[in-house]
């Protein structure tokens, strides 16, 4: 079975450019999350969805941060523009309930300079 | 108070050591619970599911202890494939919009 798949996984752009992630997920999955997790610290959760409806973005900076998952199927996050403090890996998983288990891509890793 | 809070580590402990994790939850309303294991640059992978009666798989056992809001994560017979970074996670609670709330994790290094 295929994993979540995730690209790039690396990108290196200056502050106030923007940059975008895109995310598919495991076949017939319909939950998935964005996490962003900085350097020795746990992955936050920036948004969640069930099929292609947002039931969660609360911690999403909507400021400066979009995502969409239009068909249900993969999904892309865009940050508009890149702050210095966004420098992370980026986390997409997926999974078949909101309560059960996420399984994790590989992560894009993002440095802003 | 942090929703899901861990111990940093690191915890360095000798091939066959027994090894044990605290995390502690903020919201009584959380309904689900599980220990992810992270490794160096890599993605979190489920490690077990953590239920009320509690659960063993192998070397490693889950405790969770509702009145106290705290989990627990016991390994046994430490391996040097063991070294990671163990992430105590809660769902949040509250119906359909729970959400899933990570600790920043533990580090183990099991050590010759």
């Amino acid at each position: 079975e295929a994993g979540v798949a995730q690209s790039p996984r690396y990108k290196i752009i200056e502050k106030r450019q923007s940059v975008a992630f895109w995310c598919n997920p495991i076949s017939g999955h319909a939950t998935l999350y964005w996490y962003q997790q900085i350097l020795g610290q746990g992955p936050k959760l920036l948004i969640q969805f069930q099929n292609n409806g947002v039931v969660d973005d609360s911690q999403l900076p909507k400021d400066r941060f979009s995502a969409e998952r239009l068909k249900g199927v993969d999904s892309t996050l865009k940050i508009q523009p890149a702050k210095l403090e966004d420098s992370a890996v980026y986390l997409c998983a997926s999974g078949t309930h909101l309560y059960n288990e996420q399984f994790f891509g590989p992560g894009t890793r993002l440095t802003v300079l | 108070r942090k929703e899901v809070e861990q111990d940093p580590g690191p915890f360095n402990v000798p091939e066959g050591a027994t090894v044990a994790f605290n995390c502690t939850y903020s919201n009584s309303a959380s309904q689900s619970f599980f220990w992810y294991r992270q490794d160096c640059r890599k993605e979190p992978k489920l490690l077990m599911s953590v239920y009320s009666s509690g659960n063993e798989d192998g070397r490693f056992t889950a405790q969770l202890n509702r009145a106290s809001q705290y989990i627990s994560l016991l390994i046994r017979d430490s391996k040097l494939s063991d070294s990671a970074t163990y992430l105590c996670v809660v769902n949040g609670g509250g119906g359909t919009a729970s959400k899933l709330t990570f600790g920043t994790g533990t580090r183990l290094q099991v050590t010759l």
